[in-house]
């Protein structure tokens, strides 16, 4: 069965980065092409980018100029998603999803791992 | 960027009753490339409709998505007690893909 394996919550300072990894199962991992939402407390999601595994492409939201990275590593079926200059209004749950026939929905998701910005 | 708007915010229901949600678009959708999710407290959100109309797998059939441009409807014929939740449209037609805001679904 398709399953996707977040890393654990992260706290980190202002400013500082953080690198989250998703270990896809079940499914070619180079079929498909995975993206990252996240969801700060309370509010509706929010959808940062998508990479293609097979190639390395990527594309990301407008919103996250420069600050969002998405790799993957095709030996580890794991995709990963760096966030830079982070400030406390990134504190959210960053989740992992699958989009179905490389289009933009979702039909599998990852846990959720929860970064929190602190001083 | 195109903005989704859902109504209405809450909707308290019955097991039993019918549900319409509602998401409007700012500027029509590309190639009616819309989604709805429910989402429970503490999980992810999951998938029960993709290009308007289309249910996900493993969906019930109690579950309807219709509409088209800009005005988009969730239909739930007869509420089961684990339809509750909180249900987000979403448009992945242009980046960067949009979710509303979400309407709330509680029991009456």
């Amino acid at each position: 069965q398709v399953q996707l394996v977040q890393s654990g919550a992260e706290v980190k300072k202002p400013g500082a980065s953080v690198k989250l990894s998703c270990k896809a199962s079940g499914y070619t991992f180079t079929d498909y092409s995975m993206h990252w939402v996240r969801q700060a407390p309370g509010q509706r999601p929010e959808w940062m980018g998508w990479i293609n595994p097979a190639n390395g492409n990527t594309k990301y939201s407008e919103r996250f100029p420069v600050r969002v990275t998405i790799t993957r590593d095709t030996s580890a079926t794991t995709a990963y998603m760096e966030l830079s200059s982070l400030r406390s209004e990134d504190t959210a749950l960053y989740y992992c999803a699958r989009a179905g026939s490389w289009s933009g929905w979702f039909d599998y998701w990852g846990q959720g791992a929860l970064v929190t910005v602190s001083s | 960027e195109l903005v989704l708007t859902q109504s209405p915010g809450t909707l308290s229901l019955s097991p039993g009753e019918g549900a319409t949600l509602s998401c409007r678009a700012s500027q029509s959708v590309t190639n009616n490339y819309l989604a709805w999710y429910q989402q429970k407290p503490g999980q992810a959100p999951r998938l029960l409709i993709y290009d308007v109309f289309n249910r996900a797998t493993g969906i019930p059939d109690r579950f309807s998505g219709s509409g088209s441009g800009a005005d988009f409807t969730l239909t739930i014929s007869r509420l089961e007690p684990e339809d509750f939740g909180v249900y987000y449209c979403q448009e992945y037609g242009r980046s960067p893909y949009t979710f509303g805001q979400g309407t709330k679904l509680e029991s009456k």
